[in-house]
């Protein structure tokens, strides 16, 4: 049974357009993340949520918004596409907050052109 | 959060242990070392964390210095599937999530 899954797996697009990427989690945990790794291969975190509590990180454009319908998923919503927004973005999932075991989908590969 | 600094890559021999060192030397007294993986075209994968005390699981060993400045990760007997970036990183306690960048971490190469 696959534990976080994403989807989709790719997604190409243009620019300026709007898409999302959907995350769920079958693990019964609280709480779930998004996380940009780019060309460089850094792996920096977005966002985080926890009981309808988000945590930002501040360096996130506000073209980007999760949004969860319930505890097991959590969406990435992204308006107005840009190239610098290519590049693969991962969903995890963990029991608590902070830096509990986090459990890492494969990830979503966009491509802005 | 504490800067954490790996060698960008090693190579370590099948069957073999395999020792991939990480050096965190501003790490502060409520900070957790973390080692997470990622096999190529695969997400991270959580393998071990502690605070001071040496840990061991199933995946792997934690060796901290008692000064807490390094640390080390030991995958016993490595295996071809082993091969992957490993990532070192220095949390606190009381993380908010907030800032949180895993840095370009060690490529290990098991060889056969």
């Amino acid at each position: 049974d696959t534990a976080v899954s994403q989807t989709p797996k790719y997604l190409v697009t243009q620019m300026g357009n709007d898409k999302s990427i959907k995350c769920e989690q079958n693990l019964g945990h609280d709480t779930m993340y998004w996380y940009k790794q780019d060309s460089k291969k850094f792996l920096k975190i977005m966002f985080s949520y926890n009981n309808k509590e988000l945590i930002i990180n501040e360096t996130v454009p506000n073209r980007f918004s999760p949004k969860s319908p319930d505890k097991a998923h959590l969406n990435l919503h992204i308006n107005s596409l840009e190239l610098g927004d290519s590049a693969v973005y991962f969903c995890a999932s963990s029991q608590g907050s902070g830096m509990d075991e986090q459990f890492f989908g494969p990830g979503t590969r966009l491509t802005v052109l | 959060d504490a800067k954490t600094t790996q060698p960008t890559s090693m190579d370590c021999a099948e069957g073999r242990a395999a020792n991939l060192p990480c050096n965190h030397s501003t790490i502060s007294g409520n900070e957790y070392v973390y080692w997470y993986r990622q096999i190529h075209s695969q997400g991270p994968q959580y393998i071990i964390h502690g605070l001071k005390n040496n840990e061991t699981n199933e995946m792997a060993s934690l060796i901290i210095t008692e000064d807490r400045k390094s640390s080390t990760l030991i995958l016993p007997h490595a295996t071809l599937r082993d091969t992957a970036v490993y990532y070192c990183i220095a949390i606190p306690s009381n993380f908010g999530n907030e800032k949180l960048t895993f840095g370009t971490g060690t490529r290990l190469t098991i060889i056969p």
